[in-house]
């Protein structure tokens, strides 16, 4: 398994203002990504984050709004911009081993 | 939209039932993977089962794939109230491990 460790856990933030999450992974990984999980809602795949290489981003996400970086095989950061009540979510970094993916505890935003 | 839907939504059942959820899905896939994730927390990962892989066992669970019906099912047997939780599919097409997630379902088992 992996071991992935996000921080901040929690927030509440102001509207108009941006946050950084950050993910930490316990050892290397090629690929990382960031899921997005409304209230009540299932999980949306936000981005994929390649070590190396700008992040890959799926439709309805954009990178001004939710730039990404990578500095190192066991690393990532989400930055959430320019936050709106909308944007109030869990925020869910994953990495992948062995085909498995394994997701972090999450970071659970509320926009005021 | 959704590549997996779930049924049912919500499930609730007394502990020692056995607890059966549904995952249906679209297009080919490569794997699909089921979790658990308990009120407002992370994701945990219970069983990958392969696209050449008709039933796998974990424990208490059972997880079933059928392709040619694009539907895949998990059974919770001898549940217990440490069970209740949201319980999502979620599948990996294509070149990558990219996930799409199904809809869940929202499962309590009551003492």
């Amino acid at each position: 398994s992996a071991v992935i460790s996000q921080k901040p856990s929690r927030d509440i933030c102001q509207r108009g203002t941006s946050l950084t999450i950050q993910c930490q992974v316990d050892s290397q990984v090629t690929m990382m990504f960031w899921y997005r999980q409304q209230p009540g809602q299932s999980l949306t795949l936000i981005a994929t984050a390649n070590q190396g290489s700008e992040a890959t981003y799926e439709s309805g996400f954009v990178i001004d709004k939710f730039p990404i970086s990578r500095p190192n095989l066991t690393f990532s950061t989400l930055t959430v911009s320019n936050m709106s009540p909308e944007d109030s979510s869990i925020y869910l970094c994953s990495a992948e081993r062995g085909n498995t993916i394994y997701f972090g505890e999450g970071s659970w935003l509320t926009v005021v | 939209s959704q590549q997996g839907e779930e049924d049912p939504q919500a499930l609730s059942i007394q502990e020692g039932e056995n607890a059966t959820m549904n995952c249906s899905y679209k297009t080919s896939i490569n794997n699909l993977q089921w979790y658990r994730q308990n009120s407002g927390r992370g994701l945990v990962h219970l069983i990958l089962i392969r696209s050449n892989e008709r039933e796998k066992h974990s424990g208490r669970l059972r997880v079933t794939l059928d392709t040619s019906k694009k539907s895949s099912s998990l059974l919770i047997t001898a549940s217990r109230a440490a069970d209740t939780a949201s319980y999502f599919c979620a599948t990996a097409t294509g070149g990558g491990n990219k996930l799409t997630f199904g809809t869940g379902t929202q499962l309590k088992v009551e003492l």
